[in-house]
């Protein structure tokens, strides 16, 4: 079982659609909970970190559920520059500066 | 001011060979890491360095080592390659490299080297 488990995908939204992303991470040991963004051919990029109390950035809010292992992002009013893939990423047990990825979910915002 | 700089961007190496890839961190951050990110897949953590001692090792053979200078960048090399180690290889850094990564803390990424073996 991978550590940390996404849906790859793609999905294919209009403009100003809202879309979900869910993940599922192995060890609940884990501490720190993020979601990066990367751009085809590009470095991730940290989106945002994710408390356990939920936290929304402008059009973006995750959430963190602890008790099941599972985190969520939530994009509302999806623009065509938000087409990307988004990883999970969770921190390793034995070290906060070890960092363990999804394999990704495609976001793909159509005109 | 300049982020995490690394070279080469681009390469190609011939199965057997050995590469060295190099990463700068941000000025002042002293931790480095290092992942291996397959076409598809999400990176994979490969070490960490901090002030210039191996922190972390991740799931790959002897074949991966790598250390971190005085000045803080660091150099990956990979011997004896195989088709199988081309890979997007990525260098993050952060100004710690112990306690909590969160806001002041942010590990931010490099743009990558491509490394192709054929």
């Amino acid at each position: 079982r991978k550590e940390v488990e996404q849906d790859p995908g793609p999905f294919n939204v209009p403009e100003g659609a809202t879309v979900a992303f869910n993940c599922t991470y192995s060890n609940s040991a884990s501490q720190s909970f993020f979601w990066y963004r990367q751009d085809c051919r590009k470095e991730p990029k940290l989106l945002m970190s994710v408390y356990s109390s939920g936290n929304e950035d402008g059009r973006f809010t995750a959430q963190l559920n602890r008790a099941s292992q599972y985190i969520s992002l939530l994009i509302r009013d999806s623009k065509l520059s938000d087409s990307a893939t988004y990883l999970c990423v969770v921190n390793s047990p034995d070290s906060s500066y070890k960092l363990i990825f999804g394999s990704g979910t495609r976001l793909l915002v159509r005109p | 001011d300049a982020g995490v700089t690394q070279s080469p961007t681009h390469l190609i190496k011939t199965r057997g060979q050995q590469v060295t890839l190099r990463c700068s961190p941000i000025s002042g951050h002293k931790s480095v890491s290092w992942y291996q990110q397959v076409l598809g897949q999400g990176p994979q953590f490969i070490f960490q360095y901090y002030e210039k001692e191996e922190r972390g090792r991740g799931n790959f053979p002897d074949r991966f080592s790598a250390r971190q200078f005085p000045n803080y960048s660091s150099e990956l090399n990979v011997n004896a390659l195989l088709l199988g180690d081309s890979a997007l290889y990525l260098c993050a850094s952060s100004l710690a490299g112990t306690g909590d990564p969160l806001p002041g803390n942010t590990i931010y990424f490099g743009e990558g080297s491509w490394l192709t073996v054929v």
